[in-house]
C-alpha cells in the first residue's frame, strides 16, 4: 500500500509561517488533499488537488506538491489554526485506494 | 447546507454487531459516492469503505473485509455500515464522508466501543 509520511508535530509562533510536509514515493504525480481536525471535531477539507481551496478557507492556507514531498503552508498563523492536519491521496493502484498520512499536530506558541 | 449525521454507535461486546447510519441532507444524496472513515482514540484517520452513487459498487479496507458491509438507501438519503464480528481494534469514532475524491464534507462521527 502507498505510504504518506508526516512529522508528528510542528510548532509556530503567531504571525509566522508553518509548513507541514507529507512525503511519499513520487507523490508529485498524485493529487493530494489536506484536512484540518480540531479537538473533538470532524475533519474539514482545507486544500484539495494539491493547491485548491474550498470556499470559506482563507488564502493564508496554501498547498504545493512536487517530487516526493507535498507541503501545506499556513501563513500568518493564528491561534485558531491549532489542530491536527492530515494529507490524503486516492491511489487507484493501491490497496487500500484511500490513504491518509499519520497527521501533524500544529501548536501555536 | 450539506449535513451528514451519524448514529448507531455504542458499546458492544467482542463478536457482536452494530449498524451505523448516516443521514444526509442539503444535497442530492443519490449523486454522490460515500465513504466511512474511522479514527481510533488518539490515533489518525483510516479509510474503511466506500460505495458508489447507486449502491452497485463497494470497496473495503482489508481490515474489515468480510465483516463490514456498506450500503445505502437513496430514497431515505441514508448511508449504512453493518459491522459484524466486532473486535477490540474496531473501537473508533466512525465518520461518514461525501464524494469520491476528495472527501469534501464529513459528519460529526459516532463512537463505537468494543469491549467486554
Amino acid at each position: 500500500s502507498y505510504v504518506l509520511t508526516q512529522p508528528p508535530s510542528v510548532s509556530v509562533a503567531p504571525g509566522k509561517t508553518a509548513r507541514i510536509t507529507c512525503g511519499g514515493n513520487n507523490i508529485g504525480s498524485k493529487s493530494i488533499h489536506w484536512y484540518q481536525q480540531k479537538p473533538g471535531q470532524a475533519p474539514v477539507l482545507v486544500i484539495y488537488h494539491d493547491s485548491d481551496r474550498p470556499s470559506g478557507i482563507p488564502e493564508r492556507l496554501s498547498g504545493s506538491n512536487s517530487g516526493n514531498t507535498a507541503t501545506l503552508t499556513i501563513s500568518r498563523v493564528e491561534a485558531g489554526d491549532e489542530g491536527d492536519y492530515y494529507c490524503q491521496v486516492w491511489d487507484t493502484s493501491s490497496d487500500p485506494p484511500y490513504v491518509f498520512g499519520s497527521g501533524t499536530k500544529v501548536t501555536v506558541l | 447546507e450539506v449535513q451528514l449525521v451519524e448514529s448507531g454507535g455504542g458499546l458492544v461486546q467482542p463478536g457482536g454487531s452494530l449498524r451505523l447510519s448516516c443521514a444526509a441532507s442539503g444535497f442530492t444524496f443519490s449523486s454522490f459516492w460515500m465513504h466511512w472513515v474511522r479514527q481510533a482514540p488518539g490515533k489518525g484517520l483510516v479509510w474503511v469503505s466506500r460505495i458508489n452513487s447507486d449502491g452497485s459498487s463497494t470497496t473495503y479496507a482489508d481490515s474489515v473485509k468480510g465483516r463490514f458491509t456498506i450500503s445505502r438507501d437513496n430514497a431515505k438519503n441514508t448511508l449504512y455500515l453493518q459491522m459484524n464480528s466486532l473486535r477490540a481494534e474496531d473501537t473508533a469514532v466512525y465518520y461518514c464522508a461525501r464524494k469520491l475524491d476528495p472527501m469534501d464534507s464529513w459528519g460529526q462521527g459516532t463512537l463505537v466501543s468494543v469491549s467486554s
